[in-house]
């Protein structure tokens, strides 16, 4: 399989723990990106990576979120004292960039899905 | 301030009808359009692109359509089948600048085909 792959699937923790979640990009692609989807919404941006350059962050993204993609392979997204209101799933998508508009499509992975209890 | 907006939250048709999905956006710099459908419980899949230097696009059974001095772009599905039934969404990405590659996605509009 060499679509987008995300780890784990369903997280379920408690008020005030950190949970760090892991994404997997097509192997050639360069840009990596994050979302969030809550129920009823479209996903929303989050933050995305060229390489490991992190180009931009959503305000959505308070100063509890911190992604890295250090080598620019794979990302974690960590998010620490959880909140219920960070509930949600945890998108991640990647796309080749570059060669046009093609290099714009972006696929996405299965996501990680999250219970903030 | 939702930039992209699908008004019909859901649609429901009969199989091997057409199906009309229907996405409207205000922010001008938007200049690609995608589409992609979502199952429950997994990630969004791509279906179909269109630039906006075209006003169609097709691929099989799914033809896009955009007109830009309406800011409208539908999704058309010949024959509709069962299998379609799912959560479609629209997004956009704007020409350049610091968002260039971020993907704006409206609310969805589920799709139901009945056979």
């Amino acid at each position: 399989d060499t679509g987008v792959s995300q780890d784990p699937r369903h997280k379920i923790t408690k008020r005030g723990q950190n949970v760090t979640f892991r994404c997997d990009p097509i192997s050639e692609h360069n840009r990596l990106y994050w979302y969030r989807q809550t129920l009823g919404q479209g996903p929303e941006f989050l933050t995305y990576f060229q390489n490991e350059a992190q180009l931009e962050k959503s305000r959505l993204l308070s100063d509890r979120f911190s992604a890295e993609r250090p080598k620019g392979s794979f990302s974690t997204l960590e998010i620490q004292r959880t909140e219920q209101g960070d509930s949600a799933m945890y998108l991640c998508a990647s796309s080749p960039y570059g060669g046009g508009a093609q290099g714009e499509t972006q696929y996405f992975g299965p996501g990680t899905r999250l219970l903030v209890l | 301030d939702q930039q992209v907006k699908q008004n019909s939250p859901s649609l429901s048709v009969q199989e091997g009808r057409i199906s009309i999905l229907n996405c409207d956006y205000t922010n001008s710099m938007f200049d690609y359009f995608l589409w992609y459908k979502k199952y429950p419980a997994e990630g969004p899949t791509f279906l179909i692109s269109i630039s906006s230097i075209k006003d169609k696009n097709e691929d099989g059974r799914f033809t896009v359509f955009l007109n830009k001095s309406a800011k409208h772009l539908s999704l058309h599905i010949v024959p509709s089948q069962p299998g379609d039934s799912a959560v479609y969404f629209c997004a956009a990405i704007p020409a350049g600048g610091t968002s260039y590659g971020k993907l704006t996605f409206g609310q969805g509009t589920i799709l139901t085909v009945h056979p």
